[in-house]
């Protein structure tokens, strides 16, 4: 059972550049969610998405694009890639709620870290 | 916006010592969740607690959602090498109703 997966593990980029982090689940979970973690910190939210073709800004989303065209795939998309944007990104998802609304785990991929310099 | 902060930023304690770390949000919380994360490692779900007051315990950790639903505290009683991570709290709430991570908590244990 892969659970979430992320490509690439690692990349280093111009300032500039492009690139898109890569996000699938085979758990056929409708919420979706890409974080970002700076050294030291916690999580910050940068986009998520309650089902394909639908998705929000989270608390960080200047820089970045996304989109859902299936329930497995949450590819982000970075724009002319900044130092600033230098981190870890974290992809998530969590099932559709049962019973209480808004709850349940996320399950998380291992991250993709990427340096921009 | 909502916020939700985390005490201490790093404890290190001696094996057998007992440990605790506190969330508060600056919101009620419909809800808040608990995750560790292994060093260069991803985070990992722990437990949720939905109800004002709730007591929740796995093994060695005990979890606590404050009355008002403002506050959490997670408690580790002999921490153990296997403990060592960063423990976050997540908290729901807010007029977004996003689930909005705390600063995480660092804890070293000495063996």
């Amino acid at each position: 059972n892969a659970g979430v997966t992320q490509t690439p593990k690692f990349r280093i980029l111009k300032i500039g550049q492009s690139m898109t982090l890569q996000c699938t689940q085979d758990m056929n979970h409708n919420y979706m969610y890409w974080y970002r973690q700076d050294p030291g910190m916690g999580l910050k939210l940068i986009y998520y998405s309650v089902g394909a073709g639908i998705t929000d800004k989270g608390e960080v989303p200047n820089g970045y694009n996304v989109s859902r065209s299936t329930t497995e795939d949450f590819p982000l998309r970075l724009e002319l890639a900044a130092p600033s944007q230098t981190s870890v990104y974290f992809c998530a998802s969590r099932e559709t709620d049962r019973v209480i609304p808004n709850t349940g785990e996320l399950f998380f991929g291992e991250g993709s870290r990427l340096t921009v310099l | 916006g909502q916020q939700v902060m985390q005490i201490p930023q790093y404890q290190h304690v001696q094996e057998g010592e007992d440990f605790t770390t506190y969330c508060n949000s600056s919101t009620t919380l419909s809800n808040i969740q608990w995750y560790k994360q292994r060093p260069g490692g991803h985070p990992v779900f722990l437990i949720q607690l939905v109800k004002s007051g709730e007591v929740k315990k796995q093994k060695r950790l005990t979890f606590q959602f404050g009355e008002a639903k403002k506050n959490s505290s997670l408690h580790i009683t002999a921490t153990q090498t296997t403990d060592v991570g960063t423990y976050f709290c997540a908290g729901r709430g807010g007029a977004t109703n996003k689930l909005i991570f705390g600063t995480g908590t660092l804890l070293a244990v000495q063996p």
